[in-house]
């Protein structure tokens, strides 16, 4: 079986740096994407990480421990466009479909 | 390039009535996949297509639903009878050729009343 887990709900100021946790316990990996949802849209890609180590793109990073099941994505410089839905989801076994996390609200005030 | 697009945008139905979802992938994308999103959850994998053959239906409720994609482009998705539970969001997504990004459609949001 594969489960994801990311905390429900954080919140953040502008300007400020947040990182969302993402753990995963899955029978194989095939890579871990994040996605951004904003309220009643959907979700675009921001990033995928097959190996282990730091992708960095703008203001947004993501980071991947394949031994211990764990990703986090990092957004700086938080503004309040940032306030959406952070989904993690794994590649299942055979590689093809994902698997989503429940998602993380993040909210930004000012 | 245009994106995924998605039909109808909004739909109401009452319980055991059917209803039909539409799907255009972006062009070239061989594989196609229908995700159900509920309220408050992530998406979760109905069926995907590898162009016009079925790779993996395992989590569809196949008394209820069932979809196609007959000359490996566009997709319709189906419920019938529809049931209160199956008010969510109908996002259907596209890839290259299965493992690479996948790209969402705005989505369909049904209500079941």
């Amino acid at each position: 079986g594969q489960n994801i887990d990311q905390p429900t709900e954080m919140t953040a100021t502008e300007g400020a740096i947040v990182q969302i946790n993402c753990t995963y316990q899955t029978s194989g990996f095939n890579g871990l994407f994040w996605y951004q949802q904003h309220a009643g849209e959907a979700p675009t890609f921001l990033s995928y990480n097959v190996l282990d180590g730091l992708e960095e793109k703008g203001r947004f990073s993501s980071f991947l421990s394949r031994s211990k099941g764990y990703s986090y994505l990092l957004l700086k410089e938080l503004q309040m466009k940032d306030s959406a839905s952070y989904l993690c989801a794994v590649l299942n076994q055979a590689g093809t479909a994902l698997i989503f996390g429940k998602g993380t609200t993040l909210s930004v005030s000012s | 390039e245009a994106g995924v697009a998605q039909s109808p945008r909004y739909k109401i139905i009452e319980k055991r009535q059917s209803v039909a979802f539409w799907c255009n992938p972006i062009s070239g994308h061989a594989t196609l996949y229908w995700y159900q999103q509920i309220l408050g959850q992530g998406p979760k994998l109905l069926i995907q297509f590898q162009n016009n053959g079925v790779v993996d239906d395992s989590q569809l409720p196949k008394d209820r639903f069932s979809a196609e994609r007959l000359k490996g482009v566009d997709s319709t998705l189906k419920i019938q009878p529809a049931k209160l539970e199956d008010s969510a969001v109908y996002l259907c997504a596209s890839s290259l050729r299965g493992q690479e990004t996948q790209y969402f459609g705005p989505g369909t949001r049904l209500l079941v009343l």
